[in-house]
């Protein structure tokens, strides 16, 4: 089976630009989340969506949106882009809205770089 | 809010000795899960360990063991018999039991064994 995969693997943008990242979770997981990974730093948790809802949400400027489409893949959004976006962007999915009962399969990431 | 800390930004120990990786975290919740998580040069997270905080006895995966002290706030990882394989980024990580399924995570240790 596949894990869940991240496209692009790598992007490069500039200041101000749009970018789309897309992810497409495990077959039967129905909950996506993203996190920002800075070099040298800890991922940052940006948004969960479950069941193609919005269900819990870091501390992100607006200028980050997301959302999940019907066969559960999410794509994440970053308007107005800044060098300070540039990261590597994680996306995780698994069968379960919340709790650590359920396991986190993590993606390879796009990497983001903002010139 | 809760936060982890990870005091050791790198560590280093031959192939086949045991290493011990240290985490402290900070939260007011009774109920919560504890990870360790490993992140290769692939850069995909993957889930080392997990402890439910509301259970005494500490989990144990093959090589990897975890020292959790509820009171203390303290959470390490042990592995024995370590593999050139073992090196990584490591990764402690927090996550309620409750809302959604949000990961915070420490600033991570690269660890480096040697042949």
């Amino acid at each position: 089976d596949a894990g869940v995969t991240q496209s692009p693997t790598h992007l490069i943008k500039t200041r101000g630009q749009h970018v789309t990242l897309r992810c497409s979770p495990i077959s039967g997981h129905k909950s996506v989340s993203w996190y920002q990974q800075v070099l040298g730093q800890g991922p940052q948790f940006i948004f969960q969506y479950y069941e193609k809802e919005e269900r819990g949400r870091g501390n992100f400027p607006d200028r980050f949106s997301a959302r999940q489409f019907p066969n559960y893949s999410s794509e994440l959004n970053v308007n107005a882009l800044l060098l300070g976006d540039s990261a590597l962007y994680l996306c995780a999915s698994s069968l379960a809205i919340r709790g650590g009962n359920e396991k986190l399969f993590f993606g390879s990431g796009t990497q983001l770089s903002v010139l | 809010a809760q936060t982890v800390t990870q005091s050791q930004p790198e560590m280093s120990v031959q192939e086949a000795e045991t290493v011990t990786l240290s985490c402290t975290y900070d939260t007011s919740e009774s109920n919560y899960y504890l990870f360790w998580y490993k992140q290769p040069p692939s850069r995909q997270m993957i889930l080392v360990i997990r402890q439910e905080a509301y259970k005494q006895q500490n989990a144990t995966e093959n090589r990897f063991s975890v020292n959790f002290q509820k009171a203390a706030k303290s959470f390490s990882l042990k592995i024995s018999d370590s593999q050139l394989g073992d090196t990584a980024m490591y990764f402690c990580a927090f996550m309620r039991a409750q809302g959604a399924q949000k990961l915070v995570f420490g600033q991570g240790t690269r660890l480096t064994i040697n042949p």
